[in-house]
């Protein structure tokens, strides 16, 4: 079956650090990919998705993803880290290619980052 | 910037009671979509609806779910006679077109707990 693999449930950092979460995905057709935030009270936001072209992509805020299609990879980034990016953080799988409606979490990583 | 608005926040509700959650998605949006978070799990696609019927559905929406845009503006996810198991929070999604890759926008969510 098709899934996400998140492999931090919780990361905790100072400001200013580099942060990396891991996302793996198992689906060997094509996929469109897709990291979400969502902070406290509020709803999934968009950071940042890679359908083709340059692996590496850049979102809002800072953040980039690298994918990786030889390690089913979508690691997030960001070089470093402030207090506003507590937060939870969702990687997601569109195994389609866009072709049908449904997302594929994984199960989020939290991040809280101390001032 | 238009959102997806979704009601109750939060919704308590007795064992075996039916419970309506409502979602108004954006204006020009075509797609519609529930997704569920149990508590520390990840959040899961339950039924995509597009044209006044279901595109799309998990095995987690079975016959105790029922999805319907009763007028222009609603969309809402009906559970018959709710479980414990049901307690999660609730996702509605929409977007313009097919799948997540333009425009797809998040609700805040509505907590359902079951007791």
């Amino acid at each position: 079956a098709q899934s996400v693999s998140q492999h931090n449930h919780h990361v905790i950092l100072s400001e200013a650090a580099s942060l990396e979460l891991g996302c793996n995905y198992s689906y060997g057709g094509t996929v469109n990919l897709f990291w979400y935030v969502q902070y406290p009270g509020q709803h999934l936001q968009l950071l940042l998705k890679y359908f083709s072209g340059d692996p590496l992509v850049k979102g809002i805020k800072g953040f980039e993803a690298e994918f990786i299609k030889s390690k089913f990879s979508f690691n997030l980034r960001k070089p470093s880290v402030q207090w506003s990016d507590t937060a939870e953080y969702f990687c997601a799988v569109n195994p389609h290619g866009g072709s049908q409606g449904n997302l594929i979490f994984g199960k989020g990583t939290k991040l809280s980052v101390k001032p | 910037e238009p959102e997806v608005t979704q009601t109750p926040s939060h919704q308590v509700t007795q064992m075996g009671q039916e419970v309506i959650l409502r979602c108004v998605p954006i204006s020009n949006h075509l797609y519609f979509y529930w997704y569920r978070q149990i508590l520390g799990q990840k959040v899961e696609f339950l039924v995509s609806f597009y044209n006044n019927e279901i595109s799309e559905k998990s095995e987690i929406f079975d016959d105790q779910f029922s999805v319907e845009r009763p007028d222009g503006s609603n969309f809402t996810l009906k559970i018959r006679s709710t479980k414990l198991e049901d307690s999660a929070m609730y996702f509605c999604a929409s977007s313009p077109h097919i799948g997540p890759n333009y425009g797809y926008t998040f609700g805040s969510g509505t907590r359902l707990t079951v007791v």
